[in-house]
């Protein structure tokens, strides 16, 4: 079945670095979405790309889809306090078995 | 407001006791899913229904039975609870089908622990 891999497991950055997760999929997606969990709450929808090659902005996140629509990376700007949380990828791959979560990336801020 | 409601929120039980938990949608949507979260194994997917009376196995469905009588509703049946199903349990809907995919709601989630 459709495997999704994401790096790194956890990140410690200092507040106001720059931090990246990465996503890899087995298979050829039809889209993928970006997810961020704060600690203690539910997985909450940031964002979907669909197109090869999409990149996305939201104020200090950039979110890229490759262009063979297999890997897709989160990158946050100038980190702050309000961006601790794990941020997941889903991908899905078209079929009725829905989203297939990666693991998830813990971003921990040293203020 | 859109919204997915997940009852209960937290569950302590004991081993072989038969327990439900319950998801209910207010959006319309057909796609409703399951998902049991552990530390470092991420979401995974347990059961999902793509529309009334139409469910199926996701990745983990061992231990775990799933209906959906109303459009609106998602239960999760425990029916003989082992401590391996102590976990953080997400009920989640969209609009997702063959072919198309949108945002998943989640729900607050339902931490259980089986002793």
């Amino acid at each position: 079945g459709q495997q999704v891999m994401q790096i790194p497991q956890y990140q410690h950055v200092q507040e106001g670095e720059d931090f990246t997760t990465y996503c890899n999929s087995s298979t050829t997606l039809s889209n993928i979405q970006w997810y961020k969990q704060r600690p203690g709450g539910h997985p909450v929808f940031l964002i979907q790309l669909v197109k090869s090659g999409e990149v996305k902005k939201q104020k200090r996140l950039t979110f890229q889809f490759g262009e063979a629509k297999k890997n897709s990376s989160l990158h946050i700007t100038a980190t702050q306090t309000t961006d601790v949380g794990t941020y997941f990828c889903a991908g899905y791959g078209g079929g009725a078995d829905g989203l297939t979560f990666g693991k998830g990336t813990h971003l921990i801020i040293q203020p | 407001e859109a919204q997915v409601t997940q009852n209960p929120r937290y569950l302590i039980t004991v081993t072989g006791k038969k327990l439900t938990v319950t998801c209910s949608q207010n959006m319309n949507h057909e796609y409703m899913s399951w998902y049991r979260q552990d530390p470092g194994l991420g979401l995974r997917q347990i059961y999902y229904s793509m529309n009334v009376e139409v469910t199926d196995k996701g990745d983990v469905p061992e231990g775990y039975k799933v209906s959906r009588k109303e459009k609106r509703n998602f239960p999760l049946i425990l029916e003989s609870p082992s401590p391996n199903q102590t976990s953080l349990y997400f009920c989640a809907s969209s609009l997702t089908g063959v072919g198309v995919s949108t945002e998943a709601f989640f729900g607050q989630g339902t931490r259980l622990t089986v002793v």
